[in-house]
């Protein structure tokens, strides 16, 4: 069965540093893709990055990056330069790529980060 | 344009009414998605429509009754709600396919409170 373990439920950075928040994966399935979402307290889902399981490079958007080690089955999230917009929950979720799959994510408990001034 | 809309932002209903949420995007996405989220807690999935059609009901309580009307739009009819079933709403859109590639992206939500 697949399944997202973040273990991080809290995490705290000071602005204009780098921070990188853990994400852990199970699947059996050789095709699936990794995302980030990060969800304010306004409550709505911003897609922040994909990472695909054949992609031999790791994913970056902006100051996200995506520190993928696939014998490891982690996906890891590193923001630079935090922000005090930053400050947020952060779901990691995957997808897999199964012949006739409704592309079902399946979410990590998440991680709380909270950027100081 | 990668926006999905979702009305009403708030809503607060008694156990005995009758109401619904409403869902649309035009990215042209084929899939769309209802969740529920709990305070500090994922979103967990409740349906899914593939092409208009109902493909997916995660053993969701018949007191929830999913409609996609169009290709744009998707509905949640709610009645005879329990305190329980008070969280947020999120409606999310895709890609159809098997493609593992194929992000959803979210609407605002809808913050839901049955008393």
């Amino acid at each position: 069965a697949q399944k997202i373990t973040q273990t991080q439920p809290g995490m705290f950075v000071q602005e204009k540093e780098a921070v990188t928040l853990d994400c852990t994966y199970d699947t059996s399935d050789p095709s699936y893709g990794l995302f980030w979402y990060k969800q304010p307290s306004s409550g709505e889902m911003i897609f922040l990055i994909y990472q695909g399981s054949y992609d031999q490079q790791n994913a970056t958007e902006g100051r996200y990056s995506l520190n993928f080690q696939k014998a490891r089955k982690s996906a890891n999230l590193v923001i630079s330069a935090s922000q005090l917009g930053d400050s947020a929950m952060y779901f990691c979720a995957m997808r897999d790529g199964g012949g006739g799959s409704q592309g079902n994510l399946i979410f990590g408990k998440g991680t709380k980060l909270s950027v100081k001034p | 344009d990668t926006e999905v809309t979702q009305t009403p932002k708030h809503l607060v209903m008694g156990m005995t009414n009758k109401k619904s949420l409403k869902c649309e995007q035009h990215m042209g996405h084929r899939a769309m998605y209802w969740y529920k989220q709990k305070a500090k807690k994922p979103p967990e999935l409740m349906f899914v429509y593939s092409y208009e059609k109902l493909s997916i009901n995660e053993s969701v309580p018949s007191r929830f009754s999913p409609e996609c009307p169009n290709s744009s739009l998707l509905n949640l009819h709610l009645h005879a709600l329990q305190p329980e079933d008070s969280a947020l709403y999120l409606c999310a859109s895709s890609r159809t396919g098997g493609r593992s590639s194929y992000e959803q992206y979210f609407g605002p939500g809808t913050r839901l409170t049955v008393t």
